[in-house]
């Protein structure tokens, strides 16, 4: 089935490292993505991997693939109050065989001063 | 190019009439996605296209909902006739879907959404 699971609110000091988790249930996935969604606009590709990698990282975010669980993880190191965001975890389900993104309903991440 | 164009931004109609969204996708992109998000579902893929023609409408609600693509420059949502509970943001994304079938990687490119209220 197509499902991605993400925990729905994530509140971090600014200067700290945040982790935001997610669960897919499509073993077929070959990519897998992360994206940002700032108050009042559309999402934004943040980054993303490919299944038989098992980290990525890029600048202050790192993303974690645990294939076997089926789990992936983004961490921004260092976070910003302008990190302030919705973030959705994204896969395209079905082998890969079409373009067709599902998404996690979103993690919202509130950084405090 | 300037991104995926949707509109209008803002929508307020009353119960019962017909509201047609409408969406520009980035051009050269062949694949159309419309989204509605929603506080208590999250983002939910309503149908998707490629290369004009619909591969997945099992996310469209019901009837009172259809779309269309009739070139690859432009989309609408109609939703006739509309229903309190169809209030949500509605987003349009493009993408141009690269690599081999079975591998296929796609960014998707987010309109800025149009906001409807059905009152």
């Amino acid at each position: 089935g197509e499902d991605v699971e993400q925990s729905l609110f994530l509140s971090v000091r600014e200067g700290d490292s945040s982790v935001i988790n997610c669960t897919y249930t499509d073993s077929s996935s070959t990519y897998l993505y992360w994206y940002k969604q700032e108050p009042g606009a559309g999402l934004q590709l943040l980054t993303y991997i490919f299944s038989n990698m098992d980290m990525k990282q890029d600048q202050r975010l790192t993303v974690l693939l645990n294939k076997k669980d089926k789990h992936l993880s983004l961490r921004i190191a260092d976070t910003q109050t302008g990190d302030s965001a919705i973030y959705f975890c994204a896969e395209i389900p079905g082998s890969g065989n079409t373009g067709k993104l599902i998404f996690g309903q979103g993690t919202t991440l509130q950084v405090k001063p | 190019d300037a991104g995926v164009i949707q509109s209008p931004r803002h929508e307020v109609t009353e119960m019962g009439q017909e509201v047609t969204l409408r969406c520009k996708p980035i051009s050269g992109h062949n694949s159309l996605f419309w989204y509605r998000q929603t506080m208590m579902r999250g983002l939910e893929l309503l149908i998707y296209f490629n290369n004009n023609v619909p591969i997945d409408d099992s996310g469209m609600p019901e009837d009172r909902f259809s779309a269309k693509m009739p070139n690859a420059s432009f989309s609408t949502l109609k939703i006739q006739p509309s229903e309190p509970r169809d209030s949500a943001v509605y987003f349009c994304a493009s993408s141009q879907e690269s690599g081999a079938r079975g591998y296929r990687n796609t960014e998707a490119f987010f309109g800025q959404g149009t906001r409807l209220t059905v009152v």
